[in-house]
C-alpha cells in the first residue's frame, strides 16, 4: 500500500530559526514528489520533484529529494510568523497520472 | 486566472441529512478531485475525474457518497445519509498536467 509519512507532526520555533521538515514515502512506482502549504484550508502548490529535478529553491524555502533513501526534506530559513502552517508533502505513483498520496503534515508555528 | 471555486464554505448538518457540495475546477483543466481533511490528516482522494469519466474511484464509501462531473466541467459531491465521521474539509482540486491546484473547501459539522 501506497504510503507517506511525515515528521516531526508539529514544531514550535521562533523567527528567524531555520526549520527542517521530513518526509518519507513508498509510492508504487512512484513518478514525483509535491509539497503544499495549507493554511486555514486550501493546500498551495510549493514544489514539484522528480527525478529529474531532485533540488528546488524559492526564496527562504528549498527542498530536496533523496531517490536513494525514498525522502524529502522541506527547509525554511529564516523563518517569519507568515510561514506558520501546515505543510504538506505527496508522493505521486506511476500508475495513476494525478493521483497523489499525502502524509498527515507537519504544523510549523513560528513565534515572534 | 480564476482559481478552483467552491461552495458552500460551511455546512452544518445532523446526522441522516443529505448534503451536497459544488465544485467549479479551474478552466482548462480535464482532471478534477474530491479529498475528505479530517482534523489533523492529510488529504485523502475520494474521487479523481478525467474530463467526465471516473479514473479512481476506490477509497469512496459507494454506499453514501456519490459525486457526478456530467458535462466535463463542474462537479457535485453528495452524501446521503451524513454520519458524525463525515466531519470533515471536503476540498476539490483541479489539474492539467502534474501539479494540483485546491479550492477553498467546504468545512462539514454533522451534528
Amino acid at each position: 500500500e501506497d504510503k507517506v509519512v511525515q515528521s516531526p507532526l508539529s514544531l514550535v520555533v521562533h523567527e528567524g530559526d531555520t526549520v527542517t521538515l521530513n518526509c518519507s514515502y513508498e509510492v508504487t512506482n512512484f513518478r514525483s514528489l509535491l509539497w503544499y502549504k495549507q493554511e486555514k484550508k486550501a493546500p498551495t502548490f510549493l514544489f514539484m520533484l522528480t527525478s529529474s529535478g531532485i533540488e528546488k529553491k524559492s526564496g527562504r524555502l528549498s527542498s530536496i529529494l533523496d531517490k536513494k533513501e525514498l525522502s524529502s526534506i522541506l527547509n525554511i530559513t529564516a523563518t517569519q510568523t507568515g510561514d506558520s502552517a501546515i505543510y504538506l508533502c505527496a508522493g505521486a505513483p506511476g500508475s495513476n497520472t494525478g493521483k497523489l498520496i499525502f502524509g498527515q503534515g507537519t504544523t510549523l508555528q513560528v513565534k515572534p | 486566472e480564476a482559481g478552483v471555486a467552491q461552495s458552500p464554505r460551511y455546512k452544518i448538518i445532523e446526522k441522516r441529512q443529505s448534503v451536497a457540495f459544488w465544485c467549479n475546477p479551474i478552466s482548462g483543466h480535464a482532471t478534477l478531485y474530491w479529498y475528505q481533511q479530517i482534523l489533523g490528516q492529510g488529504p485523502k482522494l475520494l474521487i479523481q475525474f478525467q474530463n467526465n469519466g471516473v479514473v479512481d474511484d476506490s477509497q469512496l464509501p459507494k454506499d453514501r457518497f456519490s459525486a457526478e462531473r456530467l458535462k466535463g466541467v463542474d462537479s457535485t459531491l453528495k452524501i446521503q445519509p451524513a454520519k458524525l465521521e463525515d466531519s470533515a474539509v471536503y476540498l476539490c482540486a483541479s489539474s492539467r498536467v502534474d501539479t494540483q491546484y485546491f479550492g477553498p473547501g467546504t468545512r462539514l459539522t454533522v451534528l
